[in-house]
């Protein structure tokens, strides 16, 4: 069964860093790209942005780039993403999730599995 | 970036009734590269159709998308209990992939 497994809730307080992680079984992790989505409370699903797990090849969306970065080990086959100085509005549910197919010119982006989610607050 | 917006945003139906939902895009989407989700409360969103009318697998056949121009639908031809939930829409046609503000589907 192909699965994406998050790590557990994390509660932090402003200006802390943070990484969660991703990880993959019941596939060749190297094949799938990996994206990270943010949902905070009571809203909608925002798309932060993707990686390729073979190099750690990168794209972000601009609405978060340069707050987060996203990386992948594939010897451990877990992705991650991580704040280094985290606020109050990125709490929020964080999910992982593998899209269909990418390359470095295309993408059939729909996400499929998903993992069960990280709950992130943030509060002093 | 490509702007989806969702209509109705609540939606009150019984079981057995039939569930039009829509997903209006900005602009066009390319080559109608427009996924739909559901996500019940405490879960994660569940694929339910990609390319705009292709299932994903283990979706029942009573699920299904269309679409016309830049104006997708999802239609539940037969609600069951389990459908009442939150509906999104994806388009991947162009980055940054973006949703709609979602459809909660709820029971009358």
């Amino acid at each position: 069964e192909v699965q994406l497994v998050q790590s557990g809730a994390e509660v932090k307080k402003p200006g802390e860093s943070l990484r969660i992680s991703c990880k993959g079984s019941g596939y060749t992790f190297t094949t799938y790209w990996i994206s990270w989505l943010r949902q905070m409370p009571g809203k909608g699903l925002e798309w932060m942005g993707r990686i390729d797990p073979t190099d750690s090849y990168t794209n972000y969306n601009p609405s978060f780039q340069g707050h987060i970065t996203i990386s992948a080990d594939k010897s451990i086959s877990t992705a991650y993403l991580q704040w280094s100085s985290l606020k109050a509005s990125d709490t929020a549910m964080y999910y992982c999730a593998r899209i269909r197919y990418c390359s470095r010119t295309s993408c059939y982006a729909w996400f499929d599995p998903w993992g069960q989610g990280t709950l992130v607050t943030v509060s002093s | 970036e490509i702007v989806l917006t969702q209509s109705p945003g609540t939606l009150s139906l019984s079981p057995g009734e039939r569930a039009t939902l829509s997903c209006r895009a900005s602009q066009s989407v390319s080559s109608s590269y427009l996924a739909w989700y559901q996500q019940k409360p405490g879960q994660a969103p569940r694929l339910l159709i990609y390319g705009a009318s292709n299932r994903a697998t283990g979706i029942p056949d009573r699920f299904s998308g269309s679409w016309s121009g830049t104006d997708f639908t999802l239609t539940i031809s037969r609600l069951e209990p389990e459908d009442f939930a939150v509906y999104y829409c994806q388009q991947y046609g162009s980055s940054p992939y973006t949703f709609g503000q979602g459809t909660k589907l709820e029971i009358k």
